[in-house]
């Protein structure tokens, strides 16, 4: 069974500096991986993904991710963070069952930026 | 393009009530369908995916139960809550886009119910 480990539970910050937020995975067969950001109230959504080809992943407001598969790893990267990037993150990863792919989540990191 | 309607956006709801919270899906076809469960602090468990109209599978035993009676339209229900179905619930979709290729990998969330049960 696959699973996902976020080490980090709440990451602080100042504006403008880098931030790194780690994620590990744990799986017997090639997997997909994603992270996504969550708002306060609000519902999830996509920052990027993963599902094959470079290993280096771009996706929105700035973010960058890693795809290391020696070391399981799929941590998400700023190079410098604003205010509103105050959030939830999640990393999830999926398997193909027969055409109905689930996500596993990790359990989150909060993001707080600081001025 | 797509979008995922979930309501009410809030909820409370004394112990012992039936619950109904709805997810509609438009701007695609034949989706998969997913309930989510987040309490504070153990992040995103899954409920309930759905392949088809009709079809249910039922990640963790539970109080709840969900049904799909049309392809783009997915209930969550209970017969009595219990305090600990407080929860905020999520609601997503993955499929084919309308006019483009077919790909379950990601799965787009709703704006979320927040339930509260006293």
């Amino acid at each position: 069974a696959q699973s996902v480990t976020q080490l980090d539970s709440q990451v602080p910050v100042f504006e403008e500096a880098p931030v790194e937020l780690r994620c590990n995975y744990s799986s017997s067969v090639s997997v997909y991986l994603f992270w996504y950001v969550q708002y306060p109230n609000q519902g999830l959504q996509l920052l990027l993904k993963y599902l094959s080809g470079s290993t280096l992943v771009k996706g929105i407001n700035g973010f960058e991710a890693e795809f290391n598969k020696s070391q399981t790893s799929f941590h998400l990267r700023k190079p410098s963070v604003h205010i509103s990037d105050t959030a939830e993150y999640f990393c999830a990863v999926s398997e193909s069952q027969g055409g109905s792919e689930k996500l596993v989540f990790g359990k989150g990191t909060k993001l707080t930026v600081n001025p | 393009s797509q979008t995922i309607h979930q309501w009410p956006a809030t909820l409370v709801q004394p112990v012992g009530s039936p619950l109904s919270l709805e997810c509609t899906v438009e701007g695609t076809s034949n989706p998969n369908l997913y309930w989510y469960r987040q309490a504070a602090g153990r992040g995103l468990q899954l409920l309930f995916y759905s392949v088809g109209i009709g079809q249910i599978s039922s990640e963790v035993p539970q109080n709840l139960s969900a049904s799909r009676p049309q392809d783009r339209q997915f209930i969550l229900s209970s017969k009595k809550l219990l305090l600990s179905d407080s929860g905020f619930y999520l609601c997503a979709w993955s499929g084919g886009l309308a006019g483009g290729p077919v790909t379950y990998n990601e799965q787009f969330f709703g704006p979320g119910t927040r339930l509260t049960v006293l």
